[in-house]
């Protein structure tokens, strides 16, 4: 059975401070795997899509990046986090089949900028 | 792309009985997708239900299922005998056109007992 697992689970940091979120999927091969985040009581925002190694596609400009070295492994990154980048960050699966691909989620990071 | 309305930001429901969330979506394309998750509190996002644009038929999963209506571009979920688990954020979602899901801002379900 495929499984998905992202970490850590929760996070502090300074603002002006590196950050790097890891998100691993295992039982299948050549997934869409996305981040999205989610401010406190509110919905998700898509932050990035991958549909295969190295292509990455971004939906909102922000000062956060992603990369995708290996098929099964997405990063999110940031060089110096802002205030505003606090929230619970979501990776996810899908499997190719067009629009009835469900997303599977990982537990979730939450992230707190001081 | 897709546009997801949640009119609903909490809902309450007697344990037992039945409660339908609200969701109305908005896309040009013919084909699409629509999803229900719930998050509790915990925060993971739990696939429920979903029902493609040509499916004819409603969706059902247990005591989950989604009242489609085309024509209205409504897809409320239903849930039967409501359980004090199902207290949770409940999000619509739908994809159309791309592989972006787009979600909804979520209604929270209060199940009293």
């Amino acid at each position: 059975s495929q499984t998905i697992h992202q970490w850590p689970a929760t996070l502090v940091q300074p603002v002006g401070s590196p950050l790097s979120l890891e998100c691993t999927v295992e039982g299948t091969s050549n997934p869409n795997l996305y981040w999205y985040r989610q401010a406190a009581g509110r919905g998700l925002q898509l932050l990035f899509y991958s549909v295969g190694i190295g292509q990455i596609s971004s939906e909102v400009p922000q000062n956060l990046s992603a990369s995708r070295p290996q098929d099964r492994q997405f990063i999110l990154s940031s060089k110096k986090l802002l205030l505003s980048d606090s929230g619970f960050y979501l990776c996810a699966w899908s499997p190719r089949r067009g629009f009835g691909g469900e997303l599977f989620f990982g537990e979730g990071s939450r992230l707190t900028v001081l | 792309a897709q546009k997801i309305t949640q009119t609903q930001p909490g809902m309450f429901v007697q344990e037992k009985e039945a409660v339908t969330l609200d969701c109305t979506y908005d896309t040009s394309d013919q084909s699409y997708g629509l999803f229900w998750y719930k998050q509790p509190s915990s925060g993971e996002m739990i696939f429920l239900i979903y029902q493609g644009s040509y499916d004819e038929q409603n969706a059902t999963e247990g005591r989950y299922s989604l009242n489609f209506q085309k024509a209205r571009k409504s897809a409320n979920l239903v849930i039967s005998a409501s359980q004090l688990g199902d207290s949770a954020m409940y999000f619509c979602a739908g994809r159309a056109g791309s592989y972006q899901l787009t979600f909804g801002k979520g209604t929270k379900l209060s199940v009293i007992p």
